[in-house]
């Protein structure tokens, strides 16, 4: 009965090629989230949805595209991958996009670009 | 715009000893701040949060925080720390997008928490 689940949980792969990340969450959530976590721990906002419509991207290069089929669906899409994108992807999700809502985490892909 | 500052990235406390871990904020509205755990290799769990009612919040875990105003201060306290309590620990405001319309969390760099036996 997992909350909000992504997969894969590891990803390696090398520059330049093209990866997805999926993320679903079974909370009946409104709005998902994408944060990136560098190697120093920063967690950073990187796009958020509500009801499928984009409302949040944090200046983000183009080579990432978020895409949510649904609204418990929210997937990355990262082309041309580059050494600096190693990090570790969450998704969240939360009731809405209200101040005072909770986030709830996913477990994290780490991706490694080799 | 909205930011976190957490005093010390690590801080080490001995079993059965004060947890205090230091988390400072600036918002240009009434901001909502949160505290989240990450155990290694796992994603964000929240402890607990604060949304304008009691400034004396207690979370999991016996976790509490204080949210003070005129210091513009939310630290996190637990009288007696646990082994099972090691863990990077988060303080995040959540206040509007440019645009005012959208929410976003901006979280603080994190404070690793070490309880040695």
């Amino acid at each position: 009965d997992t909350a909000v689940s992504q997969t894969p949980k590891y990803l390696v792969t090398q520059m330049g090629n093209d990866k997805s990340i999926k993320c679903e969450q079974n909370l009946g959530h409104d709005t998902m989230y994408w944060y990136k976590q560098d190697s120093k721990k920063f967690l950073k906002i990187m796009f958020s949805y509500n009801n499928k419509e984009l409302i949040i991207n944090e200046t983000v290069p183009n080579r990432f595209s978020p895409k949510s089929p649904d609204k418990a669906h929210l997937n990355l899409h990262i082309n041309s991958l580059e050494l600096g994108d190693s990090a570790v992807y969450f998704c969240a999700s939360s009731t809405r996009d209200r101040s005072a809502d909770t986030q709830y985490f996913g477990p994290g892909t780490r991706l490694t670009v080799l | 715009a909205q930011s976190v500052t957490q005093l010390g990235s690590h801080v080490s406390v001995s079993e059965g000893a004060l947890v205090l871990l230091r988390c400072n904020y600036s918002s240009s509205v009434p901001p909502y701040l949160f505290w989240y755990v990450q155990y290694p290799n796992q994603g964000l769990q929240l402890l607990l949060k604060y949304t304008s009612a009691a400034t004396l919040v207690k979370g999991i875990n016996g976790f509490e925080a204080e949210f003070k105003k005129s210091e513009t201060s939310f630290h996190l306290t637990k009288p007696s720390a646990h082994m099972s309590d090691a863990a990077e620990y988060f303080c995040a405001v959540s206040a509007p997008n440019s645009g005012g319309s959208n929410y976003k969390l901006t979280f603080g760099k994190g404070t690793l928490l070490t309880v040695n036996p």
